[in-house]
């Protein structure tokens, strides 16, 4: 299984520039997150989905935008890039309600505005 | 709202020494905790969680974590580290049947040959 897979690794942005962060996964899990992940501010959630056209915002959605379309994908949109979103960006799913609620991450998306 | 508290920024400890990373939580209700390690240019990796039951959880690569209501207090702890151990460590936290994740700054861990 690939699990969770975040397209493109690294990418750098200019001012103003938009652009969106690619997640998917193929375990079936019904929710998904995206965070970021600032030096020595461990992660912090933007927006999650509790299952295909369900969002809700997390506590630093300002700048972002969300969608879920199908159970598979969770793109992450960022309109006018600023300076300040330049981070390291997660996406992570987790099976639904029970005992087994360990969120499973991608590798990440570098991102710099410049 | 549920918090989360690494208190050091970084942890070393010598090659086969015991070694223990601390995290006290601020939650509603019962809590979920987890410990998820993070390892360079990789995302987050789950270790150990606990739900309910024995305050020892036992999880990945040996490593053990106990839950203490009183103190509200969930250390993470390994008998004998590893230099392979060295990495970043976030204790995160959810009240029962919340969809959300608090999440710890995280320590980096140090494991000196």
């Amino acid at each position: 299984n690939a699990g969770v897979t975040q397209t493109p690794k690294f990418r750098i942005l200019k001012i103003g520039q938009s652009m969106t962060l690619q997640c998917t996964q193929d375990m079936n899990h019904n929710y998904m997150y995206w965070y970021r992940q600032d030096p020595g501010m461990g992660l912090k959630l933007i927006y999650y989905s509790v299952g295909a056209g369900i969002t809700d915002k997390g506590e630093v959605p300002n700048g972002y935008n969300v969608s879920r379309s199908t159970t598979e994908d969770f793109p992450l949109r960022l309109e006018l890039a600023a300076p300040s979103q330049t981070s390291v960006y997660f996406c992570a799913s987790r099976r639904g309600t029970g005992r087994n609620q360990a969120q499973h991450f991608g590798d990440g998306t570098r991102l710099s505005i410049l | 709202a549920q918090s989360v508290a690494q208190p050091e920024d970084q942890v070393n400890v010598a090659e086969g020494n015991p070694l223990t990373v601390k995290c006290t939580y601020s939650v509603s209700g019962n809590p979920y905790l987890f410990w998820y390690v993070q390892y360079p240019n990789r995302g987050l990796q789950f270790l150990l969680k606990y739900i309910t039951g024995d305050n020892l959880v036992k999880g990945s690569y040996g490593f053990e974590a106990e839950f203490n209501k009183s103190q509200t207090s969930f250390h993470l702890k390994k008998p004998s580290a590893l230099v392979s151990d060295s990495a970043l460590y976030f204790c995160a936290v959810s009240p029962y049947g919340n969809n959300r994740l608090a999440f710890g700054k995280g320590n980096q861990v140090v494991v000196i040959p």
